[in-house]
């Protein structure tokens, strides 16, 4: 079982539509939540972390977490083309280097 | 503008060659980071380092090698062990565990 698990996509949406993008992690003890956001051939860029359960708005997204359930997911409102890329959920226990999810690919039709 | 700094963006290697990718940063950050990224695939960790003159392996440290003898810089050496380099090499740093990373540009190594 990998311990970051994402749906590789793509996901598909209309131009205006919320996508929502989501993630499980394995390791109960993960304490910290991030989601990038990396265009092809680039480097990761943060979008949003989040720590506590629950929502965390910021703009266009909101990141939701659920530790019980060891769900975290990403909601992108009114989207746009430009949010095309792949977004990678990463995810921390304590002092330990970040783990990543393989990725899910968005693709936001005009 | 501070930042993460990567060179080359390029590099080929023939069979049996060592290279070694560069990473500076002028962020002031303690803890830096190596990770490899093969096409379609997630990040998985090489090397990283909290604090100078000490680094621990990730998960994939084998056929790589990394020195951390001041703050700013984190070089990776790609060793001709490594059997399969040819990837997308991205190193980040951060100046706490509570904050994500900032990544540099990335190296793209292919095997020639």
């Amino acid at each position: 079982q990998k311990e970051v698990e994402q749906n590789s996509g793509p996901l598909s949406v209309p131009e205006g539509a919320i996508a929502s993008l989501n993630c499980t992690y394995s390791d109960r003890g993960s304490q910290s939540f991030f989601w990038y956001r990396q265009y092809s051939g680039k480097s990761p860029e943060l979008i949003m972390f989040i720590y506590s359960n629950g929502d965390k708005e910021d703009g266009r997204f909101t990141a939701q977490l659920n530790k019980a359930s060891q769900y975290v997911s990403l909601l992108i409102r009114d989207s746009q083309p430009s949010d095309s890329a792949t977004y990678l959920c990463a995810v921390r226990a304590g002092r330990r280097a970040l783990t990543f999810g393989s990725g899910t690919r968005l693709q936001v039709q005009p | 503008d501070g930042g993460i700094t990567q060179s080359p963006k390029y590099l080929f290697r023939k069979e049996g060659q060592n290279v070694t990718l560069s990473c500076e940063q002028n962020l002031n950050h303690d803890a830096m980071y190596w990770y490899r990224q093969d096409p379609g695939q997630g990040l998985r960790l090489i090397y990283y380092s909290q604090i100078v003159n000490d680094f621990q392996k990730g998960d994939i440290a084998e056929g790589y090698s990394v020195s951390r003898e001041k703050k700013e810089s984190f070089p990776l050496t790609v060793t001709s062990a490594q059997k399969n380099p040819t990837a997308f090499y991205l190193c980040a740093s951060n100046a706490d565990s509570d904050y994500g990373y900032t990544f540099g540009s990335g190296t793209r190594l292919t095997v020639v």
